[in-house]
Protein backbone atom coordinates (compact mmCIF):
# COMPACT_ATOMS: atom_id res chain seq x y z
CA UNK A 1 0.00 0.00 0.00
CA UNK A 2 1.69 3.29 -1.06
CA UNK A 3 -0.70 5.44 1.14
CA UNK A 4 -2.35 7.14 -1.94
CA UNK A 5 -5.97 6.68 -2.05
CA UNK A 6 -7.31 7.19 -5.35
CA UNK A 7 -11.17 7.20 -5.94
CA UNK A 8 -13.02 6.00 -7.82
CA UNK A 9 -11.35 2.91 -8.87
CA UNK A 10 -13.76 2.62 -11.86
CA UNK A 11 -15.86 4.63 -13.81
CA UNK A 12 -17.90 4.25 -16.95
CA UNK A 13 -19.38 7.40 -18.61
CA UNK A 14 -20.89 8.63 -21.98
CA UNK A 15 -19.24 10.95 -24.22
CA UNK A 16 -20.20 14.53 -23.49
CA UNK A 17 -20.12 14.23 -19.45
CA UNK A 18 -18.26 15.35 -16.85
CA UNK A 19 -16.53 13.36 -14.18
CA UNK A 20 -14.60 13.97 -11.04
CA UNK A 21 -11.32 11.90 -10.15
CA UNK A 22 -10.25 12.19 -6.52
CA UNK A 23 -6.91 11.51 -4.97
CA UNK A 24 -5.59 11.45 -1.14
CA UNK A 25 -1.88 11.69 -1.45
CA UNK A 26 0.50 10.12 1.15
CA UNK A 27 0.45 12.06 5.04
CA UNK A 28 2.60 14.83 4.52
CA UNK A 29 3.47 15.02 1.35
CA UNK A 30 2.98 18.32 -0.05
CA UNK A 31 3.04 17.79 -3.97
CA UNK A 32 0.26 16.23 -5.83
CA UNK A 33 0.70 14.93 -9.65
CA UNK A 34 -1.72 13.38 -11.84
CA UNK A 35 -0.92 11.03 -14.77
CA UNK A 36 -2.69 9.44 -17.53
CA UNK A 37 -1.86 6.02 -18.72
CA UNK A 38 -3.66 5.31 -22.34
CA UNK A 39 -2.36 2.61 -24.99
CA UNK A 40 -1.39 5.04 -27.68
CA UNK A 41 0.27 7.54 -25.35
CA UNK A 42 1.96 5.92 -22.21
CA UNK A 43 2.33 7.31 -19.57
CA UNK A 44 2.03 11.30 -19.54
CA UNK A 45 2.18 13.93 -16.66
CA UNK A 46 -0.57 16.13 -16.61
CA UNK A 47 -0.17 18.35 -13.94
CA UNK A 48 1.21 19.24 -10.82
CA UNK A 49 -0.09 20.42 -7.67
CA UNK A 50 2.20 22.49 -4.81
CA UNK A 51 0.15 22.64 -1.00
CA UNK A 52 -2.14 24.04 -2.88
CA UNK A 53 -1.12 25.54 -6.11
CA UNK A 54 -0.24 25.16 -9.69
CA UNK A 55 3.17 24.56 -10.38
CA UNK A 56 3.48 22.48 -13.74
CA UNK A 57 1.26 21.64 -16.48
CA UNK A 58 2.58 18.80 -19.09
CA UNK A 59 0.07 17.28 -21.84
CA UNK A 60 -3.27 18.10 -20.29
CA UNK A 61 -6.26 19.23 -22.14
CA UNK A 62 -8.28 22.62 -21.88
CA UNK A 63 -11.48 20.51 -20.73
CA UNK A 64 -9.73 18.75 -17.86
CA UNK A 65 -8.87 20.65 -14.90
CA UNK A 66 -7.37 20.23 -11.87
CA UNK A 67 -7.03 21.64 -8.23
CA UNK A 68 -5.55 21.02 -4.56
CA UNK A 69 -7.56 21.83 -1.83
CA UNK A 70 -6.32 23.01 1.70
CA UNK A 71 -6.50 19.34 3.47
CA UNK A 72 -4.58 18.23 0.34
CA UNK A 73 -6.29 16.25 -1.48
CA UNK A 74 -6.69 16.72 -5.34
CA UNK A 75 -9.55 16.49 -7.54
CA UNK A 76 -8.92 16.05 -11.54
CA UNK A 77 -11.94 17.16 -13.44
CA UNK A 78 -12.19 15.78 -16.87
CA UNK A 79 -15.29 17.57 -18.86
CA UNK A 80 -16.96 17.36 -22.57
CA UNK A 81 -15.65 13.38 -22.43
CA UNK A 82 -14.67 11.71 -25.64
CA UNK A 83 -13.97 7.91 -26.18
CA UNK A 84 -10.35 8.97 -26.46
CA UNK A 85 -10.31 10.17 -22.87
CA UNK A 86 -10.67 6.23 -21.80
CA UNK A 87 -7.70 5.40 -19.92
CA UNK A 88 -6.06 5.09 -16.67
CA UNK A 89 -5.62 7.61 -14.14
CA UNK A 90 -2.78 7.79 -12.03
CA UNK A 91 -2.24 10.24 -9.07
CA UNK A 92 1.26 10.64 -7.10
CA UNK A 93 2.44 12.65 -4.21
CA UNK A 94 5.53 13.25 -2.66
CA UNK A 95 7.09 15.15 -0.30
CA UNK A 96 8.42 18.70 -0.09
CA UNK A 97 9.63 19.99 -3.39
CA UNK A 98 13.53 21.15 -2.46
CA UNK A 99 13.88 17.02 -0.69
CA UNK A 100 15.13 13.84 -2.02
CA UNK A 101 11.58 12.40 -2.65
CA UNK A 102 10.29 9.44 -4.93
CA UNK A 103 6.80 9.83 -6.12
CA UNK A 104 4.57 7.49 -4.38
CA UNK A 105 1.72 5.97 -6.76
CA UNK A 106 -2.27 5.31 -6.27
CA UNK A 107 -4.00 2.42 -7.93
CA UNK A 108 -5.44 4.37 -10.28
CA UNK A 109 -9.21 5.16 -11.37
CA UNK A 110 -9.67 3.03 -15.02
CA UNK A 111 -11.63 5.30 -17.00
CA UNK A 112 -13.93 4.09 -19.89
CA UNK A 113 -16.09 6.46 -21.68
CA UNK A 114 -18.95 4.38 -23.76
CA UNK B 1 12.83 18.24 -23.58
CA UNK B 2 14.07 15.24 -21.98
CA UNK B 3 12.88 11.70 -23.11
CA UNK B 4 13.50 8.25 -22.36
CA UNK B 5 13.83 5.23 -24.84
CA UNK B 6 12.84 1.49 -24.24
CA UNK B 7 13.55 -0.40 -27.31
CA UNK B 8 12.26 -3.67 -25.87
CA UNK B 9 8.49 -3.65 -26.22
CA UNK B 10 8.69 -7.38 -24.47
CA UNK B 11 11.29 -9.73 -22.94
CA UNK B 12 10.53 -13.19 -21.74
CA UNK B 13 13.47 -14.93 -19.08
CA UNK B 14 12.81 -18.13 -17.67
CA UNK B 15 12.84 -18.80 -13.67
CA UNK B 16 15.31 -18.28 -12.04
CA UNK B 17 17.29 -16.77 -14.86
CA UNK B 18 19.01 -13.49 -15.21
CA UNK B 19 17.38 -10.93 -17.72
CA UNK B 20 18.42 -7.35 -18.83
CA UNK B 21 15.88 -4.75 -19.20
CA UNK B 22 17.60 -1.52 -21.40
CA UNK B 23 16.54 2.03 -21.52
CA UNK B 24 18.24 5.07 -22.99
CA UNK B 25 17.42 8.68 -22.00
CA UNK B 26 18.36 12.32 -23.77
CA UNK B 27 18.80 15.05 -21.50
CA UNK B 28 21.14 18.16 -21.13
CA UNK B 29 20.93 18.27 -18.04
CA UNK B 30 23.77 17.02 -15.20
CA UNK B 31 21.74 16.82 -12.00
CA UNK B 32 18.40 13.80 -12.13
CA UNK B 33 17.27 10.97 -11.52
CA UNK B 34 16.63 8.03 -12.95
CA UNK B 35 13.99 5.28 -11.62
CA UNK B 36 12.58 2.06 -12.78
CA UNK B 37 9.16 0.98 -12.00
CA UNK B 38 7.12 -2.12 -12.02
CA UNK B 39 3.44 -2.28 -13.03
CA UNK B 40 1.90 -5.86 -12.25
CA UNK B 41 -1.76 -7.24 -13.65
CA UNK B 42 -3.01 -5.30 -10.53
CA UNK B 43 -2.05 -1.63 -12.91
CA UNK B 44 -0.28 -0.43 -9.25
CA UNK B 45 2.84 1.56 -10.21
CA UNK B 46 5.79 0.22 -8.24
CA UNK B 47 8.85 1.85 -7.58
CA UNK B 48 11.45 -0.92 -8.01
CA UNK B 49 15.07 1.36 -8.04
CA UNK B 50 16.40 4.19 -8.65
CA UNK B 51 19.76 6.18 -9.64
CA UNK B 52 21.28 9.74 -8.76
CA UNK B 53 22.97 10.96 -11.58
CA UNK B 54 25.73 12.20 -9.58
CA UNK B 55 26.15 8.63 -8.03
CA UNK B 56 28.83 6.75 -9.75
CA UNK B 57 27.97 3.49 -7.71
CA UNK B 58 25.25 1.51 -9.39
CA UNK B 59 22.34 0.83 -6.93
CA UNK B 60 21.18 -2.49 -5.67
CA UNK B 61 17.60 -3.37 -4.61
CA UNK B 62 18.20 -7.17 -3.51
CA UNK B 63 17.45 -8.84 -6.73
CA UNK B 64 17.54 -5.97 -9.06
CA UNK B 65 20.52 -3.74 -9.93
CA UNK B 66 20.97 -1.18 -12.32
CA UNK B 67 23.93 -0.87 -14.84
CA UNK B 68 24.12 2.90 -15.18
CA UNK B 69 26.60 4.94 -18.00
CA UNK B 70 25.78 8.52 -17.67
CA UNK B 71 28.37 9.43 -20.25
CA UNK B 72 25.98 6.96 -22.90
CA UNK B 73 22.90 8.19 -21.21
CA UNK B 74 22.23 4.24 -20.59
CA UNK B 75 20.35 3.06 -17.90
CA UNK B 76 19.55 -0.48 -17.68
CA UNK B 77 18.29 -2.99 -15.36
CA UNK B 78 19.36 -6.64 -14.58
CA UNK B 79 17.18 -8.43 -12.45
CA UNK B 80 18.58 -11.87 -10.89
CA UNK B 81 17.07 -15.16 -10.33
CA UNK B 82 13.84 -14.04 -11.55
CA UNK B 83 10.60 -15.32 -9.96
CA UNK B 84 6.85 -15.45 -10.99
CA UNK B 85 6.35 -12.44 -8.87
CA UNK B 86 8.62 -10.16 -11.34
CA UNK B 87 5.97 -10.74 -14.61
CA UNK B 88 4.92 -7.32 -15.52
CA UNK B 89 4.94 -4.05 -17.25
CA UNK B 90 8.32 -2.65 -16.55
CA UNK B 91 8.95 1.24 -16.95
CA UNK B 92 11.95 3.19 -17.45
CA UNK B 93 11.26 6.97 -15.85
CA UNK B 94 13.65 10.35 -15.58
CA UNK B 95 13.16 13.19 -13.33
CA UNK B 96 15.13 16.87 -13.50
CA UNK B 97 17.31 16.83 -10.13
CA UNK B 98 16.01 21.05 -10.26
CA UNK B 99 13.37 21.99 -8.10
CA UNK B 100 10.15 23.35 -8.36
CA UNK B 101 8.46 22.36 -12.14
CA UNK B 102 10.47 19.75 -12.73
CA UNK B 103 10.06 17.45 -10.71
CA UNK B 104 7.36 15.48 -13.02
CA UNK B 105 8.31 12.07 -14.33
CA UNK B 106 8.97 11.25 -17.73
CA UNK B 107 8.56 7.77 -18.79
CA UNK B 108 9.45 5.24 -21.28
CA UNK B 109 6.92 3.11 -23.58
CA UNK B 110 7.30 0.48 -21.63
CA UNK B 111 8.50 -3.65 -21.60
CA UNK B 112 6.48 -6.18 -20.71
CA UNK B 113 8.63 -8.87 -18.74
CA UNK B 114 7.14 -12.83 -18.98
CA UNK B 115 8.53 -14.91 -16.97
CA UNK B 116 8.16 -18.91 -18.07
CA UNK B 117 8.42 -21.53 -15.27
Amino acid sequence: DSGVTQTPKHLITATGQRVTLRCSPRSGDLSVYWYQQSLDQGLQFLIQYYNGEERAKGNILERFSAQQFPDLHSELNLSSLELGDSALYFCASSGHENMNTEAFFGQGTRLTVV
Amino acid sequence: AQTVTQSQPEMSVQEAETVTLSCTYDTSESDYYLFWYKQPPSRQMILVIRQEAYKQQNATENRFSVNFQKAAKSFSLKISDSQLGDAAMYFCAYRSGRGGSNYKLTFGKGTLLTVNP
